[in-house]
């Protein structure tokens, strides 16, 4: 069964600093789609950034990087410079491109950025 | 573009009583999900729609939920008879195509059940 892990609750991290959030995914077919997502306080879900299981370079959006190790099955989210408005909950999530495109996520890691 | 729209933002409602939240789709978009995302939690894919056929509705629970997508566009979520649990938000998102391409998602409605 396909399943998201996010074992990090809660982060506190310094202003300017960089971050990793981690993300481990589990699927046993070869065609599947990976997301960052970010929700601020307010609730609506922001787009982050998108994998693909076939991409061979990693995404980068911005200050956002996607560590993506196939092999280990992780797709960790990078956020580089981290601001004091990167505090957020942030959502991994898959989508399996072969299984009706059914999309799940983690249950989240709070990041707290501190001046 | 217009992003997709939900409505109620906001619903409170007695335990046993009833409620429906509709969501209109970014036009175009063929795919239409409902998640429930309670505190604290990631979003919970409650049905998946791809034009106005169920492709998902396995985590549904159907004694009390329904959903559905008149016309491939427009969506409505109905729970009937509301328990406390179900206090979340309902989260709608749409999506160009099945395959690709991130999700677009509404503001949510967030329903308290007393």
């Amino acid at each position: 069964a396909q399943k998201i892990t996010q074992t990090q609750p809660g982060m506190f991290v310094q202003e300017k600093e960089a971050v990793t959030l981690d993300c481990t995914y589990d699927t046993s077919d070869q065609s599947y789609g990976l997301f960052w997502y970010k929700q601020p306080s307010s609730g609506e879900m922001i787009f982050l950034i998108y994998q693909g299981s076939y991409d061979e370079q990693n995404a980068t959006e911005g200050r956002y990087s996607l560590n993506f190790q196939k092999a280990r099955k992780s797709a960790n989210l990078v956020i580089s410079a981290s601001q004091l408005g990167d505090s957020a909950m942030y959502f991994c999530a898959m989508r399996d491109l072969n299984r009706d495109d059914k999309i799940i996520f983690g249950k989240g890691t709070r990041l707290h950025i501190l001046p | 573009e217009a992003g997709v729209a939900q409505s109620p933002r906001y619903k409170i409602i007695e335990k046993r009583q009833s409620v429906a939240f509709w969501c209109n789709p970014i036009s175009g978009h063929a795919t239409l999900y409902w998640y429930q995302q309670i505190l604290g939690q990631g979003p919970k894919l409650l049905i998946q729609f791809q034009n106005n056929g169920v492709v998902d509705d396995s985590q549904l629970p159907k004694d009390r939920f329904s959903a559905e997508r008149l016309k491939g566009v427009d969506s409505t979520l109905k729970i009937q008879p509301a328990k406390l649990e179900d206090s979340a938000v309902y989260l709608c998102a749409s999506s160009r195509y099945s395959g690709a391409g991130e999700l677009f998602f509404g503001e949510g409605s967030r329903l308290t059940v007393l």
